[in-house]
């Protein structure tokens, strides 16, 4: 079956600190892979994903993901954290099929403190 | 706003009832899923059109839950008979007609509709 494994559930951390929230999938064909922030009460916008090319991809706000085959992992990292950057973060993976669905992980809360 | 739009944002019914949830996608997006996000998880997979057609449905839709996108604009989800476990977070997403496959994988979602069942 195929499955997103968010390995952290909470991830607490100071203000300008760098973070790093992992992701591991399940997967032995091509992938589509994802990550969506969700802040409270509001549906997933998605952050940046993974196609084709470039392994490593960056979003607008800092974030960068690293496509990794060989361990299949996708996981999360910023170098510096701002308190706006408090939400939960959410893994996904589509397959390479017409279906277009995709298999979220847990997600994991990321806390940034003063 | 040219965003997925979801009514109602919130619903609370009483076990028993019927409730009905409306999904607007994006105009010119062709494919439209539903997801159900429970307390402390990611979303799941419930069903997905393409156009009018209802191409798969998840083994988590029961038979008291029908979906419909009748002329391949909105869609509507229903829950008949609900019951506590039903309640979550209905999210609708919906996905753009391109001619190379991967946009057929970028999904945008609406802000989801709270569902409650006392």
């Amino acid at each position: 079956a195929q499955s997103v494994t968010q390995l952290d559930s909470q991830v607490p951390v100071f203000e300008e600190a760098p973070v790093e929230l992992r992701c591991n999938y399940s997967s032995s064909v091509s992938v589509y892979l994802f990550w969506y922030v969700q802040y409270p009460n509001q549906g997933l916008q998605l952050l940046l994903k993974y196609l084709s090319g470039s392994t490593l991809v960056e979003s607008i706000n800092g974030f960068e993901a690293e496509f990794n085959k060989s361990q299949t992992s996708f996981h999360l990292r910023k170098p510096s954290v701002h308190i706006s950057d408090t939400a939960e973060y959410f893994c996904a993976v589509s397959y390479n099929t017409n279906a277009g669905k995709s298999t979220f992980g847990d997600g994991t809360t990321l806390t940034v403190k003063p | 706003d040219t965003g997925v739009s979801q009514n109602p944002r919130h619903k609370i019914t009483k076990r028993g009832q019927n409730v009905t949830f409306r999904c607007d996608p994006i105009s010119e997006h062709n494919r439209l899923y539903w997801y159900r996000q429970t307390l402390g998880q990611g979303p799941e997979f419930l069903t997905y059109f393409q156009n009018e057609a209802q191409l798969e449905k998840s083994r988590l839709l029961s038979d008291r839950f029908s979906a419909e996108r009748p002329k391949g604009s909105f869609s509507t989800l229903e829950i008949q008979r609900t019951e506590q476990g039903d309640s979550a977070m209905y999210l609708c997403a919906s996905s753009p007609r391109g001619g190379r496959e991967s946009s057929y994988n970028e999904q945008f979602f609406g802000p989801g509709t709270r569902l409650t069942v006392l």
